[in-house]
């Protein structure tokens, strides 16, 4: 299997504070995306970064990608209670075929 | 718009029936995706599409076909159902083979 990793698995915080969640992966890839997932329903796109950007801010969302390591984390600032998700990494590879390699993603807990 | 439509959102087979899970996308996308989600394992590839008439294989494609005739439409085919593709199916689309996916709301099945 091609799927990357994330960690950490789970991850509980309070509202206000800042979650962090990595991704790791193993093949060369064209770009990077994550999504969010709230309970029960599909996936919603974040944000995207290429290969050849290091560092992407979106609203709260702040993401970095590091190529060298095969690592990409995101940040999200401020967090709140809507936040509560889980949320996964997705490599997108040079082939252009629009096929996604999945992380086994992170579930984030935002308590109010 | 609609995006990206999955019917039906909830199903119940027997061993060994065959059935059809349909996915229409109204957004001109020329890619587009399954994928199955279990417990644990994140998301995984079944069948890919880069156009009408064009399909390739996944990561877990064994015991499901897909057929593109037309831009909008992407169905999945169970052959034969087993209890191992009790699962949540999702279809996806992206406009460009590098960019972000839109995802259906997904299909909740379960093969008794």
């Amino acid at each position: 299997s091609q799927q990357g990793e994330e960690d950490p698995q789970a991850l509980s915080i309070q509202e206000g504070e800042n979650a962090t969640m990595n991704c790791s992966y193993k093949t060369s890839i064209n770009n990077l995306q994550w999504y969010r997932q709230n309970s029960g329903r599909g996936l919603v796109h974040l944000i995207l970064i290429r290969s050849n950007e290091r560092e992407k801010h979106s609203g709260r969302l702040r993401v970095t990608l590091d190529t060298s390591k095969k690592s990409s984390s995101l940040l999200i600032t401020a967090s709140r209670a809507a936040d509560t998700a889980s949320y996964f990494c997705a490599t997108g590879s040079s082939s252009n075929t629009g096929k996604l390699i999945f992380g086994q993603g992170t579930t984030l807990q935002v308590k109010p | 718009n609609a995006g990206v439509t999955q019917t039906p959102k909830f199903q119940v087979l027997k061993t060994g029936q065959s059935m059809t899970l349909q996915c229409a996308q109204d957004m001109n996308h020329e890619y587009m995706s399954w994928y199955r989600q279990d417990p644990g394992m994140g998301l995984r590839l079944i069948h890919y599409s880069v156009g009408a008439g064009i399909t390739d294989q996944g990561e877990v494609p064994n015991g499901y076909n897909v057929s593109r005739s037309t831009t909008e439409d992407f169905p999945l085919r169970l052959l034969s159902a087993a209890p191992s593709q009790t699962s949540v199916y999702f279809c996806a689309s992206s406009y460009r083979g590098m960019a972000e996916a839109f995802f259906g709301q997904g299909t909740r099945l379960t093969v008794v």
